[in-house]
């Protein structure tokens, strides 16, 4: 399974952008990256997914070079309710008959946003 | 359209114990793992069910065991408690395909007193 790296932790002021970068210098060639939010006493919340190049959607952007080593969650004008922990995680490449795959959390990044 | 849901919500039981608990999977979903959370830590696999049998365990001892229903739900099964089993029991489902994502439940918070 592939290990993932992030910061421990961040702050950030409210309405700036936040960029958490992972790395993952044994991602599979099929697996995917996906970063998850999780708030205390909640389960992780899907933010975005991506395989290479750069994804958006609504609440975030996700930048990955095209050798996939890392990758790098953007959340532009971060607000107070954005404090939360942020977890990279990679897989979900491929299926097989005698199973699927799991998830391997690290411990995350935890993201302080101040007023 | 409904998203994984888990219950109970929150639960208390004393040590020797058995619990269950209990997981509906989005819809469309076929997958459903189970992980487990403590206090301070990211989430760790149980084990993952497809077509109702057991397809990929973490490394957790036999007192962990789950099922898997036709209709794809699921529950987590925990026999005689200890007091280190007091954690955040998450649900997550998924479909068979390649890069689907995962989604996850809110979680079933079980205190072992």
């Amino acid at each position: 399974l592939a290990k993932t790296t992030q910061p421990i932790s961040m702050d950030s002021y409210e309405g700036q952008e936040v960029n958490i970068t992972c790395s993952h210098n044994n991602i599979a060639t099929n697996d995917y990256i996906t970063w998850y939010q999780q708030f205390p006493s909640q389960g992780p919340r899907f933010i975005i997914q991506g395989y290479k190049t750069k994804v958006t959607n609504e609440v975030a952007s996700l930048f990955i070079p095209a050798d996939r080593k890392s990758s790098t969650l953007s959340l532009p004008r971060v607000s107070l309710s954005d404090t939360a922990v942020y977890y990279c995680l990679v897989g979900g490449g491929q299926y097989s008959g005698a199973g699927s795959y799991q998830l391997t959390f690290g411990k995350g990044t935890k993201l302080s946003v101040i007023p | 359209d409904a998203g994984v849901t888990q219950s109970p919500t929150h639960l208390i039981k004393t040590r020797g114990q058995q619990v269950t608990l209990r997981c509906s999977p989005k819809s469309g979903h076929d997958t459903v793992s189970w992980y487990q959370q403590a206090l301070g830590q990211g989430p760790q696999f149980i084990f993952q069910y497809y077509e109702e049998e057991e397809r990929q365990r973490g490394n957790f001892p036999d007192r962990f065991s789950g099922h898997q229903f036709p209709n794809y739900s699921s529950e987590l099964n925990v026999n005689a408690l200890l007091l280190g089993d007091s954690a955040l029991y998450l649900c997550a489902s998924s479909a068979r395909v390649r890069g689907n994502t995962i989604y996850f439940g809110e979680g079933s918070w079980l205190t072992v007193v």
